[in-house]
């Protein structure tokens, strides 16, 4: 139990476009979802926080005009990068933590970002 | 500042043998402290949740201790496997369930 999925794997784009990722909770209902960023050998950096049917919270630093993130159900979450540069490649990663259950997140797989 | 520090180095431990890791933190008080278990290229993934009031946590061959005084937590493995090889992340709770994470310890199990 407590599978959460993330779409696409990877991506590789160009400078300028943009980019969806979605995070989705597989066998359970997710009222709180976060979106993290990895560098190589660094850590988790959590970006931003998303409840269901309300705007994100964005951490300190992060441009919420930037990284757009919409929970419109209980089972997703998506994050565009838009107007992608360079800068933003990364490895994109969100957890969900299960409605009603104790604090533990659940993580998805990641999405590799390449941008050209 | 904010601070958490996890071991740099890797640790490379024989096969059977115990393995333990150090997480340090500076100007967090945590309700609650996660251990992760991350390979290269995929998402972490949950071992133990252990809170303020709990001295010690254990799941299998996975112990987790909690000093809230030396604001520090162990993570040991017992009868270490090659399967164990991996990053393992230290994460504590800052509020609103937000997790503030080291940058990891690796380890090395030699058959």
């Amino acid at each position: 139990g407590a599978v959460v999925s993330q779409h696409p794997s990877w991506v590789i784009c160009k400078s300028g476009t943009s980019v969806k990722i979605e995070c989705r909770s597989l066998d359970f209902q997710a009222t709180t979802m976060f979106w993290y960023r990895q560098f190589p050998k660094q850590s988790l950096m959590l970006m931003a926080t998303s409840n269901e049917g309300s705007k994100a919270t964005y951490e300190q630093g992060v441009e919420k005009d930037k990284f757009l993130i919409n929970h419109a159900s209980l089972t997703l979450s998506t994050l565009t990068v838009t107007s992608a540069h360079p800068e933003d490649s990364s490895f994109y990663i969100c957890s969900a933590k299960q409605l009603g259950s104790t604090d533990t997140q659940y993580f998805g797989p990641g999405t590799r970002l390449t941008v050209l | 500042s904010q601070k958490i520090e996890q071991n740099s180095e890797a640790l490379n431990i024989q096969e059977g043998k115990t393995a333990t890791l150090t997480c340090n933190y500076t100007n967090y008080s945590p309700a609650y402290l996660q251990w992760y278990r991350q390979d290269p290229g995929r998402g972490p993934v949950f071992l133990l949740l252990i809170r303020e009031n709990e001295k010690e946590k254990r799941k299998e061959r996975l112990k987790v201790t909690f000093d809230t005084t030396l604001k520090q937590s162990l993570f040991h493995i017992t009868a270490s496997q090659p399967a164990d090889s991996a990053t393992y992340l230290c994460a504590l709770e800052h509020g609103n369930n937000r997790l503030a994470f080291g940058k990891g310890n690796q380890v090395v199990v030699i058959p």
